[in-house]
């Protein structure tokens, strides 16, 4: 069973810049989470996707960074314009609609914003 | 509020011996999901173990053990003869029944395995 894909896997992008980030789940998986990973901390959530909805985006920055999951399979995280302190990993992971099974993570996106 | 804690930020143990990785958790939810995940340089959580708040049985897997206490809201990881390949990131996270199924992770304890 292939695992969840993202790309790129690294991108450095000067402030001000946009960037985008590709994430294709598990094949089957109803649930999409968007996570960013700063050095040292753990995942923060920035989305979450059941199916084509969002179930929770309350601490994405809406004013800058933006999701969509459209017809449900593969998600697209962007950001634009980029901060310093977007420097990051973005996770990106998926999970069987069941509520209570564990996240399957993929190799993540680094960005470096300079 | 759910929150996991896991004060250890970094654990620097010699090849072979035993290491003990703690995490504490709050949550209101009666029932609930503990996790534990290694994050090996390479950067992709890789999933340990999963336990439901209902079964407090200590778990063996190898050279991994896992002791849930719900008396000390406790889930605390154990690597018997640790190995060089153990050296990661491991996180503990709480996964709640209600607002979305969120994943709460803790901060990571960094654990390095001297040869």
């Amino acid at each position: 069973e292939a695992g969840v894909a993202q790309s790129p896997r690294y991108k450095i992008i000067e402030k001000r810049q946009s960037v985008a980030f590709w994430c294709n789940p598990i094949s089957g998986h109803a649930t999409l989470y968007w996570y960013q990973q700063i050095l040292g901390q753990g995942p923060k959530l920035l989305i979450q996707f059941q199916n084509n909805g969002v179930v929770d985006d309350s601490q994405l920055p809406k004013d800058r960074f933006s999701a969509e999951r459209l017809k449900g399979v593969d998600s697209t995280l962007k950001i634009q314009p980029a901060k310093l302190e977007d420097s990051a990993v973005y996770l990106c992971a998926s999970s069987p609609a069941r509520v209570t099974g564990e996240l399957f993570f993929g190799e993540g996106s680094r960005l470096t914003v300079l | 509020a759910q929150k996991v804690t896991q004060a250890q930020t970094e654990i620097s143990v010699v090849e072979k011996e035993d290491v003990t990785l703690d995490c504490v958790y709050e949550t209101r939810d009666t029932t609930y999901y503990l996790f534990w995940y290694k994050q090996p340089p390479s950067g992709e959580l890789v999933f340990l173990i999963r336990r439901n708040s209902f079964d407090e049985q200590n778990e063996i897997s190898g050279r991994y053990s896992w002791n849930f206490q719900k008396s000390t809201s406790s889930f605390n990881f154990t690597i018997t003869a640790s190995q060089v390949v153990d050296s990661a990131v491991y996180f503990c996270a709480l996964r709640g029944l209600h607002a979305g199924n969120q994943f709460y992770f803790g901060t990571g304890t960094s654990l390095t395995v001297i040869p």
